[in-house]
């Protein structure tokens, strides 16, 4: 098992641009999540899958942002028309709930964002 | 609702000196407690958890955290620091179910 996995590990776009992160988490995890972490501060939830569910979105989560997780494998956030508040380090953690499963989040080493 | 607080942004020990980071918690349900470090540029690996088990919860590295109610208190300590504990340690606090609510962080500097 390899872990979840995030790419690109870095991304600088200018403001404006559209972006487009990729997480895969461990293989039949069925929940993944996705978390945005500031300088300095704890990562903060932004939405959270269920298979291809999504079934939580915070209010972080501006019109701007979509989450997609078209097959319940990998899931993709995008952000679009980029703003300078928008820099931050993008995590996605993945877990197995089940019977028995305690819900256990295990987290990509992220996609930092620099947005210019 | 879930929340955490953890006192003390910086935290600076001795190597060998003991390590006690401190996290208090409130939340509405049963918790589920965690501690996660995380070192420069990279995501976060899970040290510990409580899930309603054993109230002393052994990690890796060395650390370990008890969970007490009374005290709404889930401290994570080490008994000897060494140079490669050095890093960011956050707490976090589920109701069981979805979201992980973090707090702050820990920054734990070790001299020498």
């Amino acid at each position: 098992d390899t872990g979840v996995s995030q790419d690109p590990r870095h991304k600088i776009t200018k403001r404006g641009q559209n972006v487009t992160f990729r997480c895969d988490p461990i293989s039949e995890h069925n929940r993944l999540y996705w978390y945005r972490q500031t300088l300095g501060q704890g990562p903060e939830f932004l939405t959270y899958f269920q298979n291809e569910a999504q079934l939580e979105k915070s209010r972080l989560l501006s019109d701007r942002f979509s989450a997609e997780r078209p097959k319940g494998s990998f899931s993709t956030l995008e952000i679009q028309r980029t703003e300078q508040g928008d820099s931050a380090m993008y995590l996605c953690a993945s877990s197995f709930l089940g019977q028995g499963e305690k819900n256990i989040q295990y987290f990509g080493a992220g996609t930092r964002l620099s947005v210019l | 609702a879930q929340s955490v607080t953890q006192l003390g942004s910086h935290v600076s020990v001795s190597e060998g000196a003991l390590v006690l980071l401190r996290c208090n918690y409130s939340s509405s349900v049963p918790p589920y407690l965690f501690w996660y470090v995380q070192y420069p540029n990279q995501g976060l690996q899970l040290l510990l958890k409580y899930t309603s088990a054993a109230t002393l919860v052994k990690g890796i590295n060395g650390f370990e955290a008890e969970f007490k109610k009374s005290e709404t208190s889930f401290h994570l300590t080490k008994p000897s620091a060494h140079m490669r504990d050095a890093a960011e340690y956050f707490c976090a606090v589920t109701g069981g179910g979805n979201k992980l609510t973090f707090g702050t962080g820990t920054q734990l500097k070790v001299e020498l």
